[in-house]
């Protein structure tokens, strides 16, 4: 099973609207972490907004909101009042706990496929 | 110079040559990752270094080699590699390994002819 599911390849969103990007997850880690990044056009990867797995209120950072629903395992991105230069690729991320073939731990991310979002003026 | 730096930003090899990237993060941190997009392929982590020592090694083929002479600078120099391996390679730091949020660089395209 995908640990990561962004299930919508592409958006459309008009200047000054809100949009809402999917990402489910899948981990039995019971500590984790939720991360959204940016990938505009120029290729660096941006990042967003975090939410902690016991973080009882969802993330907020500017017009980027995290609609974090534990029991159905979804992190969905909210982008309010779209702007034009809100047009890039977007990705979730999840970290877990991994131990390497020593036994020492360290947070692994595993990102999702992505949704490209374009923004209509 | 603020961030994490990539350089080249973009580099066009042979099969045959061999050729360095580089990384370089101004934020203090103490981890730093090399991770690899292809086409079509999610991000897929490669090294994971904690304080100049590699903790992660995700199954990477020999023909990748890391280096990281302190926190700083992370290198990976690349020989004989195959058109497959043409992708966006991205360069990342966090505080510390476990938990910290990553912080990318602008990424090396990289095209092997």
């Amino acid at each position: 099973a995908q640990k990561i599911t962004q299930t919508q390849p592409g958006m459309f969103v008009q200047e000054k609207e809100a949009v809402t990007l999917d990402c489910t997850y899948d981990t039995s880690d019971p500590s984790y972490g939720l991360f959204w990044y940016k990938q505009p056009s120029s290729g660096e990867m941006i990042f967003l907004i975090y939410q902690g797995s016991y973080d009882q209120q969802n993330a907020t950072e500017g017009r980027y909101s995290l609609n974090f629903q534990k029991a159905r395992k979804s992190a969905n991105l909210v982008i309010s009042a779209s702007q034009l230069g809100d047009s890039a690729m977007y990705f979730c991320a999840m970290r877990e706990r991994i131990f390497n073939a020593g036994g020492t731990s360290y947070g692994k991310l595993t990102f999702g496929q992505g949704t490209i979002l374009t923004v209509h003026p | 110079e603020t961030g994490v730096t990539q350089t080249p930003r973009h580099l066009v090899m042979g099969m045959t040559n061999k050729k360095s990237l580089k990384c370089e993060q101004h934020l203090g941190h103490n981890a730093m990752y090399w991770y690899k997009q292809s086409a079509k392929k999610p991000l897929e982590l490669m090294f994971v270094y904690s304080l100049e020592e590699r903790v992660e090694n995700n199954s990477v083929p020999s023909r990748f080699s890391p280096e990281c002479p302190n926190s700083s600078h992370l290198f990976l120099h690349l020989h004989t590699l195959q058109p497959e391996d043409s992708a966006l390679y991205l360069c990342a730091s966090s505080q510390e390994f476990e938990t910290d949020t990553q912080y990318f660089g602008p990424g090396t395209r990289l095209t092997v002819l």
